[in-house]
C-alpha cells in the first residue's frame, strides 16, 4: 500500500514569495497533520485537519494556512516567505483523530 | 517552554550492545507516548508506542519502559545493529484532546562495528 505522499520533494523560493505544498494521505485515512522540522530539531505541529475541518493549530503566524479536500488530500500554503521558513515540511495521516500518525518523507523548502 | 526533554543528544553504541534513550515530561495530561525513527532524507517512521496503563512494551528488539510517577519513559534497543543508526524522537500526545504530537529534540544514534 502507498504511504503518505508529498509533493514536491524539494523547492527553492526567494523571500516574499508564496508556496503551496501538497499531501496525499494513506488510503482510508481521514486525518492529516502538518509539521515543520528545522534541521537538527524535532518536528513542530502546524495544523491538523479531520473531515475537512481544522481541528488544531500550532504556534505559527497567519502566513501559514492549510485546507483539506473532499478526497482527504491537503495543501499547506505559506505566504510572504522568510529565511526562517527554510525547513522540512512533513505531512502525517491517520485513520481518525485518535490513531497513530504516519509521516511522509516531506518537502524540503529552501528560502534564498 | 519545552514540554519534553530528551537525552542524550547523541549516542554511540557498539554493535550488539544496548542503546538507551530517555525522555522526561511535565504535563500529566499526555496519554500516548510513541517513538519515531528517522533516517536522513526520510520522514519519521513510527517505531513503537505505549499508553500509560502499562509499564513496559516490547516489540522485537525494541522496548519502551514507562514510569508514570516519575513522568519518564525510555527506549531500549537490544542487540543494536548498524542499520539502527538513525535519529530517534520521543513524542507525546493527548489522545482524546488536542491531537498534535509534541516531539523531543532527538537523539542521533550511531552503531559502530
Amino acid at each position: 500500500d502507498a504511504g503518505v505522499t508529498q509533493s514536491p520533494t524539494h523547492l527553492i523560493k526567494t523571500r516574499g514569495q508564496q508556496v503551496t505544498l501538497r499531501c496525499s494521505p494513506i488510503s482510508g485515512h481521514k486525518s492529516v497533520s502538518w509539521y515543520q522540522q528545522v534541521l537538527g530539531q524535532g518536528p513542530q505541529f502546524i495544523f491538523q485537519y479531520y473531515e475537512k475541518e481544522e481541528r488544531g493549530r500550532g504556534n505559527f503566524p497567519d502566513r501559514f494556512s492549510a485546507r483539506q479536500f473532499p478526497n482527504y488530500s491537503s495543501e499547506l500554503n505559506v505566504n510572504a516567505l522568510l529565511l526562517g521558513d527554510s525547513a522540512l515540511y512533513l505531512c502525517a495521516s491517520s485513520i481518525d483523530r485518535y490513531q497513530p500518525q504516519h509521516f511522509g518523507d516531506g518537502t524540503r523548502l529552501s528560502i534564498l | 517552554q519545552q514540554q519534553v526533554k530528551q537525552s542524550p543528544q547523541s549516542l554511540i553504541v557498539q554493535k550488539g550492545g544496548i542503546s538507551i534513550i530517555n525522555c522526561a515530561y511535565e504535563n500529566t495530561a499526555f496519554d500516548y507516548f510513541p517513538w519515531y525513527q528517522q533516517f536522513p532524507g526520510k520522514g519519521p517512521a513510527l517505531l513503537i508506542a505505549i499508553r500509560p496503563d502499562v509499564s513496559e512494551k516490547k516489540e522485537g528488539r525494541f522496548t519502551i519502559s514507562f514510569n508514570k510517577s516519575a513522568k519518564q519513559f525510555s527506549l531500549h534497543i537490544m542487540d543494536s545493529q548498524p542499520g539502527d543508526s538513525a535519529t530517534y524522537f520521543c513524542a507525546l500526545q493527548v489522545l482524546f484532546g488536542n491531537e498534535k504530537l509534541t516531539f523531543g529534540t532527538g537523539t542521533r544514534l550511531t552503531i559502530i562495528p
